[in-house]
């Protein structure tokens, strides 16, 4: 079955601009994560989620903002974008009824970089 | 505030011998720990996990052990191999069905390299 698709894969954008990346979780699974990965703090969660609702969210500024589709593809949008906002962007999917972490699986990532 | 600490940012072993990971925790409310695989250029691909009333979880060449008393816990790989070359994450997370507490915290990660 096909897996996590993030797209796009590699993103370069400036400081001040806002950028919208997306998600297509497995299919049949109805929740999504969002991680920022960066060398100094590793994988810090955004966001999840679950049937077009947000049901968790992490300690990011407001500028982070996410949204699902019916069809439980997720997209995430930083607007005015600051240098420090460039890391990995990592989605994850799951099954409701089998999370337990172990129900996650992650996409490849779309690397964000700010200049 | 680290709530996941992984203190070794890289280890180096020998084709054959044994890998051990270390991840320690501060949150005594935790009580579910996994283990994440990345390879460069992909996303994390689980490996192995353990909920609290274990203390040790085994899967094939993977072994994970928990000690809540010390709040710690260790990936243990034996033999290792070329192909687990790869950053190692430890996860952990509260209570399974704790509603919002849903999400995992995660470590840094450890930088396995065994080399032939």
């Amino acid at each position: 079955k096909a897996g996590v698709t993030q797209t796009p894969r590699y993103l370069i954008k400036t400081r001040g601009q806002q950028v919208t990346l997306s998600c297509s979780p497995i299919s049949g699974h109805r929740s999504v994560s969002w991680y920022q990965q960066t060398p100094g703090q590793g994988l810090q969660f955004l966001f999840e989620y679950f049937s077009e609702t947000q049901r968790n969210k992490g300690n990011f500024p407001g500028r982070f903002s996410g949204r699902q589709f019916s069809n439980s593809r997720s997209e995430m949008n930083v607007s005015t974008l600051e240098l420090g906002d460039s890391a990995l962007y990592l989605c994850a999917s799951s099954r409701e009824s089998t999370w337990s972490g172990d129900g996650y699986t992650f996409g490849s990532g779309t690397r964000l970089t700010v200049v | 505030d680290q709530q996941v600490k992984q203190n070794s940012p890289s280890l180096s072993v020998q084709e054959g011998r044994i890998s051990i990971l270390n991840c320690d925790y501060t949150n005594s409310m935790f009580d579910y720990f996994l283990w994440y695989k990345k390879y460069p250029a992909e996303g994390p691909t689980f490996l192995i996990s353990i909920s609290s009333i274990k203390d040790k979880n085994e899967d094939g060449r993977f072994t994970v052990f928990l000690n809540k008393s010390a709040k710690h816990l260790s990936l243990h790989i034996v033999p290792s191999q070329p192909g687990d070359s790869a950053v190692y994450f430890c996860a952990a997370s509260p209570t399974l069905n704790a509603g919002n507490n849903r999400k995992l915290i995660w470590g840094l990660g450890t930088s396995l390299a065994v080399n032939p």
